[in-house]
């Protein structure tokens, strides 16, 4: 089975660019969230989606967006990019009903910001 | 709010040595425990689990066990390897199913 998957892997943008990012869960799973995991760091919780609603938000500001779609793939943007949204950004599936719940993540997407 | 605390690194041991890594919890209700390893250039995988206290995760030699007296969810393994050289993160899923890491531990094991 096909694991999530994310693209693109590799990006470079410069200050004030648009970036979209997209993240296919695996098959079954109705829940994906999104990571951002600066160098040295531990990840940070952007947003989660469930069934197509935001179901949580982090400390992120507004120019962080996303959505979920029918199939339960997902887009995250950021707009205005700055200097330090430079990162590596994790989309993560689960399904919330099962006990332990974990979360499964995607390789990322390293996003360089110039 | 919910965080996790765990011990900062980098750590290196010789192949065949005890591994510790220590890791702390804060949060409302009980949560659920994890381990994710992060080889290089690669996203987060699981690596044990634990859902409730006393109970104790276990994995490919590691071990962690959940102890609620404590709030704290410490990884070891008795005898490392080179290939387990990696970072390691502590995490913990609060209430409305979001996740929180620790900084994460880089563990260099040495042949």
């Amino acid at each position: 089975d096909a694991g999530v998957t994310q693209s693109p892997t590799h990006l470079i943008k410069t200050r004030g660019q648009h970036v979209t990012l997209r993240c296919s869960p695996i098959s079954g799973h109705k829940s994906v969230s999104w990571y951002q995991q600066v160098l040295g760091q531990g990840p940070q919780f952007i947003f989660q989606y469930y069934e197509k609603e935001e179901r949580g938000r982090g400390n992120f500001p507004d120019r962080f967006s996303a959505r979920q779609f029918p199939n339960y793939s997902s887009e995250l943007n950021v707009n205005a990019l700055l200097l330090g949204d430079s990162a590596l950004y994790l989309c993560a599936s689960s399904n919330p009903g099962l006990a332990g719940g974990e979360l499964f993540f995607g390789e990322g997407s390293r996003l360089t910001v110039l | 709010g919910d965080s996790v605390t765990q011990m900062e690194g980098p750590v290196t041991l010789s192949e065949e040595a005890f591994l510790t890594i220590n890791c702390t919890y804060t949060a409302t209700g009980y949560p659920s425990l994890f381990w994710y390893v992060q080889y290089p250039g690669e996203g987060l995988q699981l690596l044990l689990k634990a859902t409730k206290a006393d109970d104790k995760g276990s994995n490919k030699g590691f071990e962690a066990t959940y102890r609620k007296e404590t709030t704290s969810f410490h990884l070891e393994k008795g005898s490392v390897q080179v290939s387990d050289s990696a970072v390691y993160f502590c995490a913990l899923r609060a209430a409305g199913n979001q996740f929180y890491f620790g900084t994460g531990t880089s563990l260099t094991v040495i042949p």
